[in-house]
């Protein structure tokens, strides 16, 4: 069964500083994997999505790795700003024997940029 | 951009109560999802839909648990005798394929299920 691990389990960082995030998971046999943001009482904003393939995928200030042979993946955020403080979720997918991509989360990461 | 909007965004209810969580789609999507997120815990997945019938479901949706499309838009999850444990943050999201080979998952906002 794919387990998903997120550290740390929270992080203040001061604003302007890069920081990474981490995430690791249990089976490799992974379709691709997500990174999504959850703003308290909101929904999960998909940020960066890494097909099993690929290495690594940046979307302006972030960009995610993904090293599938050993389970880990990372999110480096560039000169944080407060705005980014969110929680931040790794999610891996697999395909189901009915052919249904089913995502497996990990608990987050809660980010906290200090101004 | 498209979002997928979920209805209310909070519901309070009685324990053993008939609760129904509704969502609309993005209109062009064809796979819908439904995932729960009890407080401090992960996301779990809970079922998958497509042409009006369930194609995979986890050990959660029980037999209390029912979904539906009633009429081409809505996308609805009905718990029939609610428990305490119900108690979580709902999504719904939508797709357009199958996978995520080529376009992402939406999510809605959620439901913020409250079992008394």
């Amino acid at each position: 069964k794919q387990e998903v691990t997120q550290i740390p389990a929270a992080l203040s960082v001061p604003e302007g500083e890069n920081l990474v995030l981490n995430c690791s998971f249990t089976d490799s046999a992974i379709y691709n994997l997500q990174w999504f943001r959850q703003d308290p009482g909101k929904g999960l904003t998909s940020l960066l999505l890494i097909q099993s393939s690929q290495r690594e995928q940046t979307s302006g200030r972030l960009n995610a790795s993904l090293d599938k042979s050993s389970g880990r993946s990372t999110l480096y955020i560039a000169a944080s700003q407060p705005g980014d403080s969110a929680t931040y979720l790794c999610a891996v997918s697999s395909i189901s024997n009915f052919g249904n991509e089913k995502l497996t989360f990990g608990t987050g990461t809660r980010l906290t940029i200090i101004p | 951009e498209p979002e997928v909007t979920q209805t209310p965004s909070h519901q309070v209810t009685q324990m053993g109560q008939e609760v129904i969580l509704r969502c609309v789609p993005i209109s062009n999507h064809l796979y819908f999802y439904w995932y729960r997120q009890i407080l401090g815990q992960k996301v779990e997945f809970l079922v998958s839909f497509y042409n009006n019938e369930i194609s995979e479901k986890s050990e959660i949706f029980d037999d209390q648990f029912s979904v539906e499309r009633p009429d081409g838009s809505n996308f609805t999850l009905k718990i029939r005798s609610t428990k305490l444990e119900d108690s979580a943050m709902y999504f719904c999201a939508s797709s357009r394929t199958p996978t995520t080979a080529n376009e992402k998952l939406f999510f809605g906002s959620g439901t913020q299920l409250s079992v008394l």
